[in-house]
């Protein structure tokens, strides 16, 4: 069945290097993707969206990269913290219901 | 606190007991959505509201679990003959949905179920 994915279950950065967190989606009717990051024992935050009409959108020190051809996104971090330690998932919203891959875990090292 | 809220934050059962959690989305968000997740995953789809009306339930939704939104406001998830299997994190999201498609979805911090 179609599904979400992301590339890599862990990704280890030193404090202040940028951060790309992959996904590959496969459900080529997805028209909306979210990332979102969980910290331990808390639900997950939204962090940034974009909508398949646009192939680039920027936040603070975030940046989500879409890219419909090969169906990939990725998520830029710039200047990565330790609070930015967490686990990330992309997430696309065919029919209203947003669909979760498995996740990175990001690990910042000071 | 103008989030998501969901009650109780913990909750330790016994196998076989009836279990209830509820969920209060943002006041003006219409969709609301219940997710399980457990270590090491993703959050897994389980169903979805359009006010009070329940419009999509995963497979995942067996039929000891049941969820209402009566007035369109907050929900419950109910579990009835808890099992150990059902151990995990629920999650309640809301978002505001409206004619040009699809908003984002905001999380609540979740209720960790621990069935002994």
């Amino acid at each position: 069945g179609e599904s979400v994915g992301l590339h890599l279950p862990t990704l280890s950065v030193q404090e202040g290097d940028n951060s790309i967190i992959n996904c590959a989606y496969s459900n080529s009717a997805s028209d909306y993707f979210i990332w979102y990051k969980q910290e331990s024992g808390k639900g997950p935050q939204f962090i940034i969206d974009i909508r398949s009409n646009m192939d680039k959108r920027q936040g603070q020190r975030v940046t989500v990269l879409l890219n419909k051809t090969v169906k990939h996104l990725s998520l830029q971090i710039a200047a990565t913290q330790p609070g930015d330690s967490a686990v990330y998932f992309c997430a696309e919203n065919p029919l209203y219901i947003p669909t979760f891959g498995r996740g990175t875990s990001l690990i910042v090292h000071p | 606190d103008t989030g998501v809220s969901q009650d109780p934050r913990h909750k330790i059962t016994k196998r076989g007991q009836n279990v209830t959690f509820r969920c209060d989305p943002i006041s003006e968000h219409n969709r609301l959505y219940w997710y399980r997740q457990t270590l090491g995953q993703g959050p897994e789809f389980l169903t979805y509201f359009q006010n009070e009306a329940q419009l999509e339930k995963s497979r995942l939704l067996s039929d000891r679990f049941s969820a209402e939104r009566p007035k369109g406001s907050f929900s419950t998830l109910e579990i009835q003959r808890t099992e150990q299997g059902d151990s995990a994190m629920y999650l309640c999201a809301s978002s505001l949905g409206t004619g040009e498609g699809n908003t984002e979805a905001f999380f609540g911090q979740g209720t960790r179920l621990t069935v002994v």
